[in-house]
C-alpha cells in the first residue's frame, strides 16, 4: 500500500530561521513527488515536482530535495508570508488522476 | 485565469438530502478529481475521471456518484447525506500526462447535521 508520512506536523519558526520539512514515502514506481502549499480556506497551490533521487528545485526561500526514500522541503530565512501547510504527495507509475497518495502536511507558522 | 472553479464555496445540509457539488475547469484537462480533506487525514481520493464519458472510483467512493459529459465539468453527487460525509470537498484537474501536476479549486465546506 503506498503512503506518504509528513513530519514534522507542525513547526513553528521566528523570521529568518531556517529549517526543513520531511516527506516519507514508499509509492510503487514513484513517477513524481509533488510538494503543495495550502492556505486557509484555500485549495493547494502547486509548488514543486521531482521526478528522481537527486533531483532540486528552488522557488524563492524554499528548495525541495529528492532521495529514494524522503523528500525534504528547505526554507530558508522564511518570512511570515511563509505560513501555510505544505502538502507532499507521491504519484505512483501509470497513474494520472488516481496515482496520487497525499500526506497529512506539516503546518508552518512564521512568527514575526 | 479561472482555472478550477468549485460552486458552492458553503452548504449545510440535513441528513437524508441529496445535493449536487459543481466543479468546472477552462484549462481543457483531461483529468479530473473529487478529494475530500478532513482533520488529521490527508487529502482522499473519492472519484475521478480521465476524459469525457469515463469514471472510477477512488479510495472513498462510497455515498458519492459523479458523471463527466463534457471536458469541462465534473460534478459530484451525495445521493442521501450522512454526517460522515462532513468535510471540505476539493476538485482538481490535471492535463493527463502521469508526470503533471494536479490544479485544485478553493473547495466546498460541507456540513450535514
Amino acid at each position: 500500500e503506498d503512503q506518504v508520512t509528513q513530519s514534522p506536523e507542525a513547526l513553528r519558526l521566528q523570521e529568518g530561521e531556517s529549517s526543513s520539512l520531511n516527506c516519507s514515502y514508499t509509492v510503487s514506481g514513484l513517477r513524481g513527488l509533488f510538494w503543495y502549499r495550502q492556505d486557509p480556506g484555500k485549495g493547494p497551490e502547486f509548488l514543486f515536482t521531482l521526478y528522481s533521487a537527486g533531483e532540486e528545485k528552488e522557488k524563492e526561500r524554499l528548495k525541495a530535495t529528492l532521495t529514494k526514500k524522503e523528500s525534504f522541503l528547505h526554507i530558508t530565512a522564511p518570512k511570515p508570508e511563509d505560513s501555510a501547510t505544505y502538502l507532499c504527495a507521491g504519484g505512483r507509475s501509470g497513474g494520472g488522476a488516481d496515482g496520487l497518495t497525499f500526506g497529512k502536511g506539516t503546518h508552518l507558522i512564521i512568527q514575526p | 485565469n479561472a482555472g478550477v472553479t468549485q460552486t458552492p464555496k458553503f452548504q449545510v445540509l440535513k441528513t437524508g438530502q441529496s445535493m449536487t457539488l459543481q466543479c468546472a475547469q477552462d484549462m481543457n484537462h483531461e483529468y479530473m478529481s473529487w478529494y475530500r480533506q478532513d482533520p488529521g487525514m490527508g487529502l482522499r481520493l473519492i472519484h475521478y475521471s480521465v476524459g469525457a464519458g469515463i469514471t472510477d472510483q477512488g479510495e472513498v467512493p462510497n455515498g458519492y456518484n459523479v458523471s463527466r459529459s463534457t471536458t469541462e465539468d465534473f460534478p459530484l453527487r451525495l445521493l442521501s447525506a450522512a454526517p460522515s460525509q462532513t468535510s471540505v470537498y476539493f476538485c482538481a484537474s490535471s492535463p493527463g500526462l502521469s508526470n503533471q501536476p494536479q490544479h485544485f479549486g478553493d473547495g466546498t465546506r460541507l456540513s450535514i447535521l
